[in-house]
């Protein structure tokens, strides 16, 4: 069964900052990950995904994602946030022979000015 | 970017009474999913349906639940009877496949109140 954590359910930065959301996950097999940003109201937006190649994907906006098979994590990470970077991020987990698309339970960015 | 369309966007509801969602996915996309978010909380995963048949469903799939896509028209989600606990936001997501990774393109969401 494949599973996805978010540990940090809130994070508040200021504006100009830099920040990680973390994202562990339990598979055995070839997965790929993902991460989705949902602005409040409404729905999910892709940001980025990692499968193979170099673990270091970079995204939208800025963001970029590191996979570690070491550490079974694959971190978001911008350099310096924007206001507009508030919002739920959720990371998200599909194994290579299925079609299921499972989701952590989000993690709040708050960017205060 | 690719638009997936939900309709409606609210509906509140009789417990008891059918309710039917739908979701107007991206035009080439050939996968179609339903997730289900309660108060801005996790993304529960429903069902996802290919080929004009259901591919995977998860427990919160309960048996008055059901999904269909006929003629290539809407994807709809169908509750009858609704209760209390089908209380939620809807979403509605497609993806083009496997090759892609399974890139999901979500809609703006379906909030259900049932009282």
């Amino acid at each position: 069964t494949q599973t996805v954590s978010q540990s940090d359910a809130h994070v508040t930065v200021f504006e100009g900052d830099s920040v990680e959301l973390r994202c562990n996950y339990s598979y055995g097999g070839s997965i790929y990950l993902s991460w989705y940003i949902q602005h409040h109201g409404h729905g999910l937006q892709f940001l980025l995904k990692y499968y193979s190649g170099n673990p270091v994907v970079q995204g939208v906006n800025g963001f970029e994602a590191e996979f570690s098979k070491s550490d079974s994590s694959f971190h978001l990470r911008k350099a310096s946030v924007h206001w507009s970077d508030s919002a739920v991020y959720f990371c998200a987990v599909r194994s290579s022979n299925t079609n299921k698309v499972v989701f952590g339970t989000g993690t709040r960015l708050q960017v205060l000015p | 970017g690719p638009k997936v369309l939900q309709i409606p966007s609210h509906q509140i509801i009789d417990m008891g009474q059918m309710v039917t969602l739908n979701c107007d996915p991206v035009s080439n996309h050939l996968y179609f999913y339903w997730y289900k978010q309660i108060l801005g909380q996790q993304m529960e995963f429903l069902v996802n349906f290919y080929n004009g048949k259901v591919m995977e469903k998860s427990k919160l799939f309960k048996d008055q639940f059901s999904v269909e896509r006929p003629d290539g028209s809407y994807f709809t989600l169908k509750i009858q009877p609704t209760a209390l606990e089908d209380s939620a936001v809807y979403f509605c997501a497609s993806s083009l496949g496997r090759k892609s990774g399974n890139t999901l393109y979500f809609g703006e969401g379906s909030r259900l109140i049932v009282v």
